[in-house]
């Protein structure tokens, strides 16, 4: 049972361009949460989807940030017109169940690089 | 508001010496307590978690931590460090049903 898969592991994009992070939980997991973690800073929760649905995205920036969960297919972060704060890493988590009741498995990151 | 303070940003011990890194936490109902470690560039693994019971908690790698109530604080220890153990590790406190908050973490450094 491979873990939860995150590509690519790193990202560069230019300022103003797209950026998008996908995640593929682990199998026969429905929760997905992502996470994003600022150089020296502990990882700060961004939204919460499970299929097809957005839970909670109390902690995703109002503009340009976007996640989805669908169906088929893994979960995709997206930034728009990124620019030089967006650089992080982000990291995605499932469980089967609700965490944290359940245990949530994180995935190895992506590093995102705005140049 | 729910937060989780680890205080130490790095520490230092030597190998084979115990190991103690601190937590403390604000939550206003019985919390799920978790310490993750981060090696670098690589994701967290959960070390152990605690969500009711016995306060002292078993996990993996040898290393424990104790739930203390009244100091708000989970403390995780370990009684003789390698240096694998050399890492990032994370406090965490679950929140609202899904929502983990993190603390800042603390890096330990270990020399031989």
């Amino acid at each position: 049972n491979a873990g939860v898969m995150q590509n690519p592991r790193h990202l560069v994009r230019r300022r103003g361009q797209e950026a998008r992070l996908r995640c593929s939980p682990m199998k026969g997991h429905s929760h997905v949460y992502w996470y994003r973690q600022l150089p020296e800073e502990g990882l700060k929760f961004m939204v919460y989807l499970q299929k097809e649905n957005i839970i909670d995205e109390s902690g995703m920036p109002k503009e340009r940030f976007s996640a989805e969960f669908p169906k088929e297919g893994p979960s995709i972060l997206r930034i728009q017109q990124v620019v030089r704060g967006d650089s992080a890493a982000y990291f995605c988590a499932s469980s089967p169940g609700q965490a944290p009741n359940t245990e949530a498995f994180f995935g190895q990151g992506t590093r995102l690089t705005v140049v | 508001a729910q937060s989780v303070t680890q205080p130490d940003i790095h520490i230092t011990v030597s190998e084979g010496a115990s190991l103690e890194l601190r937590c403390n936490y604000s939550y206003g109902a019985t919390p799920y307590l978790f310490w993750y470690v981060q090696s670098p560039g690589q994701g967290l693994q959960l070390l152990l978690k605690y969500f009711s019971g016995d306060t002292l908690v078993q996990g993996i790698k040898g290393f424990e931590a104790e739930f203390k109530r009244s100091q708000s604080s989970f403390n995780l220890r370990k009684p003789s460090v390698h240096w694998s153990d050399a890492a990032e590790y994370f406090c965490a406190v679950g929140a609202r049903g899904f929502k983990t908050i993190f603390g800042a973490g603390t890096r330990l450094f270990v020399k031989a």
